[in-house]
């Protein structure tokens, strides 16, 4: 099977607890964050998007938080359910250029 | 039905030969992107193209060779010269607005083994 995640940092929920995953992003120019969801063996999927003038933005039982301050943006997701297991992973732009940074990722289990 | 599409989906390649990964969308995106994805990294850009007929190396480009000749296609060769090509490999593409690009939607990836 798909080995991608394999040494990933890894966060286990029980099915219907909420879920809070971190992210680091390293470029204080960075404007435009996005997070990405993927599952075993398939490319990555877009879940959400924040720019750099919210720090919250809400999607269909996702919600993306951005604290520019400390350089950090989390991704939440409620009620969790099995289907939410994959690899997550963030990614920061500077909208200004064409350079996009990803992220390693973090492994999500939901234990059913 | 919209949408990157890779292929194939394995594949498999002796030491010492080259092979050509596709990538096709139909999105009518402007910019096209080939990343590279090892286990426990992050993507890393290979090669982007923002316009037919022009392309540009991205961070680990070495080894690598790709083409854009019409805007929904831009193949990957991945050549003998490169020293580890086992990986997972994804293609992206994007629109390109005010001047800069947008959200970057992924194919389904291909996986090399190098026996």
């Amino acid at each position: 099977g798909e080995s991608v995640g394999l040494h990933l940092p890894t966060l286990s929920v029980q099915e219907g607890d909420n879920s809070i995953i971190n992210c680091a992003y390293s470029n204080s120019a960075s404007d435009y964050f996005i997070w990405y969801k993927q599952e075993s063996g398939k490319g990555p999927q877009f879940i959400i998007d924040i720019r750099s003038n919210m720090d919250k933005r809400q999607g269909q039982r996702v919600t993306v938080l951005l604290n520019k301050t400390v350089k950090h943006l989390s991704l939440q997701i409620a009620a969790t359910q099995p289907g939410d297991s994959a690899v997550y992973f963030c990614a920061e732009e500077n909208t200004g250029g064409f350079k996009t940074i990803f992220g390693a990722g973090t492994r999500l289990f939901v234990k059913a | 039905d919209g949408g990157i599409t890779q292929s194939p989906k394995y594949l498999f390649r002796k030491e010492g030969q080259n092979v050509t990964l596709s990538c096709e969308q139909n999105l009518n995106h402007d910019a096209m992107y080939w990343y590279r994805q090892d286990p426990g990294q992050g993507l890393r850009l290979i090669y982007y193209s923002q316009i037919v007929n022009d392309f540009q190396k991205g961070d680990i480009a070495e080894g690598y060779s790709v083409s854009r000749e019409k805007k929904e296609s831009f193949p990957l060769t991945v050549t003998s010269a490169q020293k580890n090509p086992t990986a997972f490999y994804l293609c992206a593409s994007s629109i390109i607005s005010g001047g800069s690009t947008d959200t970057q939607y992924f194919g389904p990836g291909t996986r090399l083994t190098v026996l």
